[in-house]
């Protein structure tokens, strides 16, 4: 079965100073790979994306993630940190094994980053 | 690009009650639709998505029902509410927005949050 993990609830960090965000999957050939942002009572929003090609994709808001297959990791960086990125972020894998390609996606437990000041 | 709208934004309903949220979706046709539930501020779990008009197909038995009216209009229905359908519920889209780089992305509502007392 396909999955994603992030193996930590909260992700306390300085304003200033680099963060990451963890994210490993499970799935069955190629991944199609996404990192979400959700800011208090609010919808998702998508930050970037991992299809093909380049390991290191770029996003929004200064945000990029880096596809590493043999440790099955798309870990969330950010190299200078503010105080406006605490959020809760999610991982997610889209679902391959959907029948018809419905781009249902498969969503981690979300990490909260809290930056401080 | 696309947006989703819901509403209402905020509901209180008693134990027994029906339910009513709609999704409409501007900017694509044909679009993929989806509702996600997310509790306690943490995970999020698909309970229904839809390819087309009266199409719904559901993960998980509960007592919640969608439908699929029009091709953009999306409603996620209960005949009689209780305590556990709390929570807060977005509606999803994936569909053409003659943008590659939106190509497999889901864009996400502001949500529903529903107290069910």
């Amino acid at each position: 079965a396909q999955s994603v993990a992030q193996p930590e609830d909260q992700v306390n960090v300085a304003e200033g100073n680099p963060l990451t965000v963890k994210c490993t999957y499970s799935v069955s050939g190629n991944p199609y790979l996404f990192w979400y942002v959700q800011y208090p009572n609010r919808g998702l929003q998508f930050l970037l994306k991992y299809i093909t090609g380049d390991n290191l994709v770029k996003g929004s808001y200064g945000f990029e993630a880096e596809f590493n297959k043999s440790q099955t990791s798309f870990h969330l960086k950010k190299p200078s940190a503010l105080v406006s990125d605490s959020a809760l972020y999610f991982c997610a894998v889209r679902d391959i094994e959907a029948p018809g390609g419905y781009n249902k996606l498969i969503f981690g437990a979300g990490t909260r980053l809290a930056v401080h000041p | 690009s696309q947006t989703i709208h819901q509403w209402p934004a905020t509901l209180v309903q008693p134990v027994g009650s029906p339910l009513s949220l709609e999704c409409t979706v501007e900017g694509t046709s044909n679009p993929n639709l989806y509702w996600y539930r997310q509790a306690a501020g943490r995970g999020l779990q698909l309970l229904f998505y839809s390819v087309g008009i009266g199409q719904i197909s559901s993960e998980v038995p509960q007592n919640l029902s969608a439908s699929r009216p029009q091709d953009r209009q999306f409603i996620l229905s209960s005949k009689k509410l209780l305590l556990s359908d709390s929570g807060f519920y977005l509606c999803a889209s994936k569909g053409w927005t003659g943008v590659k780089s939106g190509a497999n992305v889901l864009t996400f509502g502001a949500g529903s949050r529903l107290t069910v007392l």
